[in-house]
């Protein structure tokens, strides 16, 4: 059972637009919501990571928005450029109930044309 | 200040064979986690290495199995390998906060790809 889906699976965006990428999860335990940036051949990169006591937080020209009553998470990439096409995955954690074992989604592959 | 390391980068094995794959934590890590990432998919949790034992596990079989020293490094081992091994190995650190916040996150090493021929 998928505990993190995540949508859409790939998205092709014009440079400068805005990169928008969904998840949802089920386990009402989690309380640490990071995206991680994955290029071919690479580990994963932590990106930015939210905790549920805040609606949205932002860093440059990522933002994580969280609706917890929907148990819905997104990334947004504002001014999304060439240099961002990779694999973005969303990730959810507990500390107390799963020790932080990271939950994946299934990820997004994003292209930005220029 | 040195990162995830993991060695090797590339393996290729047949089915049937043992493999050992390592991993050196982030500086003033003390926690190691194993992942599985197969192509296309997200990383799957295999296990979770503190203070030299496992201390949880996820769904993969007895064929995997690890080790934690006393350095914090670590190893996977996968014994009779299956064509379906095949994927990215990842190693991830973190610092065992105790309940604090923020270092709850995991850095990831560069992976190694295992191919089971």
């Amino acid at each position: 059972q998928q505990q993190v889906k995540q949508s859409p699976q790939s998205l092709i965006v014009q440079k400068g637009g805005i990169s928008i990428i969904n998840c949802a999860y089920e386990n009402t335990a989690f309380d640490y919501f990071p995206w991680y940036q994955q290029f071919p051949g690479k580990g994963p990169a932590l990106l930015i990571a939210i905790r549920p006591d805040v609606s949205e937080k932002k860093e440059g020209r990522f933002t994580i928005s969280f609706n917890k009553s929907a148990k819905q998470f997104s990334l947004h990439i504002m001014d999304s450029q060439p240099g961002d096409s990779a694999t973005y995955f969303c990730a959810a954690s507990s500390r107390g109930s799963t020790l932080g074992r990271l939950y994946f989604g299934r990820g997004t592959q994003l292209t930005v044309w220029p | 200040d040195a990162g995830v390391t993991q060695s090797p980068t590339h393996l290729i094995k047949t089915r049937g064979q043992q493999v050992t794959l390592r991993c050196s934590p982030k500086s003033g890590h003390d926690t190691v986690s194993w992942y599985q990432q197969a192509l296309g998919q997200g990383p799957q949790f295999i296990f979770q290495y503190y203070e030299e034992e496992e201390r949880q596990r996820g769904n993969f079989p007895d064929r995997f199995s690890g080790h934690q020293f006393p350095n914090y490094s670590s190893e996977l081992n996968v014994n009779a390998l299956l064509l379906g091994d095949s994927a990215l190995y990842l190693c991830a650190s973190s610092a065992d906060s105790g309940g604090a916040y923020l270092t709850d996150t995991q850095y990831f090493g560069p992976g190694t790809r295992l191919t089971v021929l």
